[in-house]
């Protein structure tokens, strides 16, 4: 099945500061999303991006689908971005099962 | 705003008990998912099911069992649980059609087997 990478693995931040955290994934896909999942542990929906760029606020991503990667772009970083953000793809001609990565786990201190 | 209620946050059980984990969607999703995540392992699929009395097997099935009566509800049966099923178990849903398959989450039920 499918492989997703996410890198890096932890990040500390100060307050205001930019941050690209990246998903590599080894097939071809219809369907990419990024999670961010509070300390609190509820998982929130923050992009369904299979394929160029969207931005919500603060928070962009692009996917570059022929190369196999995603970036999340974090911008004037605040200490309620922390938490674990989460990656998950699902390959091209595959039944409705998204496969998830690790984890960036993100602390914005002060 | 999609809904998905999960009925407990947090649940402590005695080893071999039934355990019933329940979800409800109010957005009349098709699809609907379980996942466990444990530290440094991520999330991974338990169940899913894309329709009322249909289920599939995700990665780690094995000792876990489902039910979907109707459309909005689905729910975890651990048959007789083990203290490796101690967990935080995830539900979520998502429409059926694949173009816009955006994944929605319960808050989660933090399950511990004593």
């Amino acid at each position: 099945g499918i492989q997703v990478e996410q890198s890096p693995p932890d990040l500390i931040l100060q307050e205001g500061a930019n941050s690209t955290l990246r998903c590599n994934f080894s097939d071809s896909v219809n369907n990419l999303q990024w999670f961010h999942q509070n300390p609190w542990g509820q998982l929130i929906n923050l992009f369904y991006i299979p394929s160029g760029t969207k931005q919500n606020g603060r928070l962009s991503a692009t996917t570059v689908a022929t190369e196999r990667y995603s970036l999340l772009y974090i911008s004037s970083s605040q200490t309620t971005d922390s938490g674990v953000y989460f990656c998950a793809a699902l390959a091209t001609g595959t039944a409705s099962k998204l496969t998830f990565g690790t984890g960036t786990r993100l602390q914005v201190t002060l | 705003d999609v809904k998905v209620t999960q009925s407990s946050r947090y649940l402590v059980k005695r080893t071999g008990e039934k355990v019933f984990l329940e979800c409800v969607q109010d957005m009349d999703h098709e699809n609907m998912f379980w996942y466990r995540q444990d530290p440094g392992l991520g999330l991974r699929l338990i169940y899913f099911s894309y329709d009322v009395k249909m289920k599939e097997k995700g990665d780690i099935p094995e000792g876990y069992s489902v039910s979907r009566e109707k459309k909005e509800r689905f729910s975890l049966i651990l048959e007789s649980a083990s203290t490796n099923q101690t967990s935080m178990y995830l539900c979520a849903s998502s429409r059926l059609d694949r173009a816009n398959e955006k994944l929605f989450f319960g808050s989660g039920t933090q399950l511990s087997v004593l």
